[in-house]
């Protein structure tokens, strides 16, 4: 089964408004990661949270994680038309160097001007 | 920051014919590189992991006659697709484990590579 999973698939605001994504993954993790994709693009790592660290913040972004519930958030606060992209989570397969990772299935943000 | 390129960025080839796609680490080293393919609308699936130095781990259900993965050298790994038949066609991308606040756990992505085979 896919690790990491999405909700909402699709979210649709206003520019200026806050853009709440949420994760979930099923196994053990020692951190989460954020990645965005514009459309035909590859993709851009947003921030890290690890496993002892319950929220962090990165200019606009905002990331929680609960290790208890298995599930992560992406606020995105005062979003802009720049901000229409795919979001994904992704969680290392392992705790070593190198470790390959696993997408959730994403979530596409259109935010309108 | 670290870049990773990836060329061509788009490739039309005819049914049978072979395409290798290049991806690279521009200002860092990567004795590992990441090969995934991207349906549209869908998320990335990691297709197989790339070792400088030694044979590629290929993921489950991806064959590796087909997929040929060659990591030449520290910057540089191929991917080539052998006899392409339409169902390849897809969207191809590469990445690099590099440092961002000193771990080696985020991935630097290439632009990615459009492959229609017709």
């Amino acid at each position: 089964s896919q690790q990491g999973e999405e909700d909402p698939q699709a979210l649709s605001i206003q520019e200026g408004e806050n853009a709440t994504m949420n994760c979930s993954y099923k196994t053990s993790i020692n951190n989460l990661q954020w990645y965005r994709q514009n459309s035909g693009r590859g993709l851009v790592h947003l921030i890290l949270i690890r496993s002892n660290e319950r929220e962090k913040h990165s200019g606009r972004l905002r990331v929680t994680l609960d290790t208890s519930k298995k599930s992560s958030s992406l606020l995105i606060t005062a979003s802009r038309a720049a901000d229409t992209a795919s979001y994904f989570c992704a969680t290392p397969s392992d705790t070593g160097a190198n470790s390959k990772l696993t997408f959730g299935k994403g979530i596409t943000l259109s935010v309108r001007p | 920051g670290a870049v990773v390129s990836q060329h061509p960025s788009r490739v039309i080839c005819k049914s049978g014919t072979s395409v290798k796609i290049e991806c690279r680490s521009l200002d860092f080293q990567a004795t590992t590189m990441f090969w995934y393919r991207q349906f549209p609308k869908q998320s990335l699936m990691l297709m197989a992991t790339s070792n400088e130095g030694s044979k590629a781990t290929y993921e489950q259900g991806v064959e590796k006659d087909k997929f040929l993965i060659n990591h030449a050298s520290l910057t540089l790994s191929t991917l080539t697709v052998t006899s392409a038949h339409p169902e390849d066609s897809s969207f191809y991308i590469c990445s690099a484990p590099g440092l961002a606040g000193g771990f080696t756990d985020t991935q630097y992505f290439g632009p990615g590579t459009r492959l229609t085979v017709l």
